[in-house]
């Protein structure tokens, strides 16, 4: 079974530009995860979707990230523009259960995720 | 709002010897989960816990879930250079089933 892509992997830009990073999670499942890992941390949440729809962004910089899942599959997470303390590896991870699943396992997958560096 | 801090933030120890890492929250989580993360990679699962008191074995790893389910210790045996890594507890949480992760252990075995 593969795994949970993400590309790029490594991404360099100066301040007040703009990046997205693209995330596959693993075939069929629901929910996926944009997780933030600053440098000695451990992931902080960004964003949750449940097939197309989201579930959770209360921790997402909304005035200059976004987010979407277009089809409940695929998904890419954009900064515009980008801040110097936005340098961090970007981390998806997706789990075939419902959010509110029966099942208190809530295994997630990870991606290799995408380090990112503004300058 | 750290709500699950893990102690210690770093640990340098030689191979051979023994070690505890502490996962500690007031909130309580209907399971919890260790992950080990390598750099340049994404973590990846090492066990979950689930019922209060509950210990699982993973070869010289042993994962303890508090009774109270509010808490978590990960303890290794005679540990290797190989155990060298980041290690992450994430909580869900019970009321809203959340995952919340700590700020993580990380862990350097000298040879």
């Amino acid at each position: 079974e593969a795994g949970v892509a993400q590309s790029p992997r490594y991404k360099i830009i100066e301040k007040r530009q703009s990046v997205a990073f693209w995330c596959n999670p693993i075939s069929g499942h629901a929910t996926l995860y944009w997780y933030q890992q600053i440098l000695g941390q451990g992931p902080k949440l960004l964003i949750q979707f449940q097939n197309n729809g989201v579930v959770d962004d209360s921790q997402l910089p909304k005035d200059r990230f976004s987010a979407e899942r277009l089809k409940g599959v695929d998904s890419t997470l954009k900064i515009q523009p980008a801040k110097l303390e936005d340098s961090a590896v970007y981390l998806c991870a997706s789990r075939p259960r419902g959010w509110r699943g029966r099942s208190s396992y809530n295994e997630q997958f990870f991606g290799p995720g995408t380090r990112l560096t503004v300058l | 709002t750290q709500l699950l801090e893990q102690s210690p933030q770093f640990l340098s120890i030689q191979e051979g010897e023994n070690l505890t890492v502490y996962c500690n929250s007031s909130s309580v989580f209907s399971s919890l989960q260790w992950y080990r993360q390598e750099p340049g990679e994404g973590p990846v699962l090492l066990v979950t816990v689930v019922t209060g008191g509950e210990v699982k074995k993973l070869k010289r790893l042993t994962f303890q879930f508090g009774d109270a389910r509010k808490d978590s210790s990960l303890h290794i045996t005679a540990a290797q250079p190989g155990d060298t890594g980041l290690y992450l507890c994430a909580g869900v949480r019970n009321r809203d089933d959340k995952i919340i992760f700590g700020k993580g252990t990380r862990l350097h075995i000298l040879p």
